[in-house]
């Protein structure tokens, strides 16, 4: 399996600016993650997909940013319009069914990241 | 509030066996407790998961006392390629939980 892709790795935009960030799952993991890392709050959860339903978007920092999976294999997150303190990078990391997720018994495959800068 | 505590960095020399401890006082019974590793510009990749006792693998073992109130990670002679932000992460990382992983651990291995 290739692990989680994420496109594009890099992209670099202006104020006001949409954003569409992707992601491919592991093939057959049915939870996925959006996170953002930045050096002031580290690596914090937007939103939690379960079987192509968010579960938790409590994380989501204002309407400006909106995160949908159409089907168990792609999802995107959108921030529009961008500001400059959208600059992080974004992961998004997917996980199995094979334990009791609720105990955290199941392991997160985390994707390459996009770096976003908003100038 | 966050679940797990630990320090922010540390430093160790190459050979070195390096020990980070988590402490998670507030551990839930059917929690489970996971370690990850991330390099720069990498994202968090899977080192080791224990519920109670100790567990070793290929990349280093993970040592849980019988109150689970915290969880020591032990690096056998770490190389310079050891160096990464290391993160305890306890139970599902979502709801509560959500900044599970915060800022981690960072271990630099010197020379």
């Amino acid at each position: 399996d290739a692990g989680v892709i994420q496109s594009p790795r890099h992209e670099v935009t202006e104020m006001g600016q949409e954003v569409t960030l992707r992601c491919k799952p592991i093939s057959g993991h049915n939870s996925l993650f959006w996170y953002r890392q930045t050096m002031m709050r580290g690596l914090e959860l937007l939103i939690y997909f379960n079987n192509n339903v968010p579960i938790d978007d409590s994380g989501m920092p204002e309407d400006r940013f909106s995160a949908k999976m159409p089907n168990a294999s792609f999802s995107t997150l959108k921030i529009q319009p961008s500001e400059p303190r959208d600059s992080a990078v974004y992961f998004c990391a997917s996980s199995g069914t094979g334990g009791s997720f609720r105990s955290g018994a199941n392991v997160l495959t985390f994707g390459a990241g996009s770096r976003l800068t908003v100038l | 509030l966050a679940k797990t505590t630990q320090p922010i960095s540390m430093d160790s020399y190459e050979g070195q066996e390096v020990n980070i401890t988590c402490s998670h006082n507030n551990i839930a019974t059917n929690d489970y407790i996971t370690w990850y590793q991330q390099f720069p510009s990498q994202g968090p990749r899977f080192i080791i998961q224990g519920y109670k006792t100790k567990v070793t693998n290929e990349v280093a073992s993970l040592f849980i006392p019988a109150d689970r109130k915290s969880s020591t990670l032990s690096l056998p002679r770490v190389s310079l390629s050891d160096t990464a932000v290391y993160y305890c992460l306890v139970g599902a990382p979502y709801g509560n939980n959500r900044l599970a992983f915060g800022k981690g651990n960072q271990v630099v291995v010197i020379p």
